[in-house]
């Protein structure tokens, strides 16, 4: 389950089942949508990216969708795996400059 | 090559010290930034450069200087800092021109005591 609180959100899913990972966003004039994966002691590492002329795309495993009308992205992640285990952001980009904001973050723990 | 290097990977320094990160890519990315990112929280941006020159400072304090002597290097100058600014500090690199995804760096993890 999910759960959100003083803590960074954890979502823990079973090994093999899909994770879904939400995100919202607070600017409508944002142009271009990025999802990173941060183990621990490492940098962001790149997963996907979506523009805002687009409402799905997927990657290997990995599918994400844009809901411009409510401002909210998700990221999909099909047949869950114990390497999967990270903190994942999504980050938009604002529509001047090269500003990216990163969202509050969601640990995904993985079951065996 | 989709790397960009970070040094040094841990730095522990007073609040009297200079000290300077540094970031390196090749890539022939024209935008470099700098980051910060506490505990448990997403990494929060300090200073874009785009083509070498500076184009956002978001109101970071004067002790953090950076600077870009380079299209492939990054550093930040430290000076006079507080037990507050300890922090993982991030590097990352895109292209300039184009919305783009950012390679980011393993990070310098920065104590001040």
């Amino acid at each position: 389950g999910e759960s959100v609180g003083l803590h960074l959100p954890t979502l823990s899913v079973q090994e093999g089942d899909n994770s879904i990972i939400n995100c919202a966003y607070s600017n409508s004039a944002s142009d271009y949508f990025i999802w990173y994966k941060q183990e621990s002691g490492k940098g962001p590492q790149f997963i996907i990216d979506i523009r805002s002329n687009m409402d799905k795309r997927q990657g290997q495993r990995v599918t994400v969708l844009l809901n411009k009308t409510v401002k909210h992205l998700s990221l999909q992640i099909a047949a869950t795996q114990p390497g999967d285990s990270a903190v994942y952001f999504c980050a938009e980009k604002r529509n001047y400059g090269q500003n990216f904001v990163f969202g509050p973050g969601t640990r995904l723990s993985v079951l065996p | 090559d989709t790397e960009v290097t970070q040094t040094p990977k841990h730095l522990v320094m007073g609040m009297t010290n200079k000290k300077s990160l540094k970031c390196e890519q090749h890539m022939g990315h024209r935008a470099m930034y700098w980051y910060k990112q506490k505990a448990k929280k997403p990494p929060e941006l300090m200073f874009v450069y785009s083509y070498e020159k500076l184009s956002i400072n978001e109101s970071v304090p004067s002790r953090f200087s950076p600077e870009c002597p380079n299209s492939s290097l990054l550093n930040l100058h430290l000076h006079a800092l507080q037990p507050e600014d300890s922090a993982l500090y991030l590097c990352a690199s895109s292209q300039a021109s184009l919305p783009d995804t950012q390679y980011f760096g393993p990070g310098t993890r920065l104590t001040v005591l």
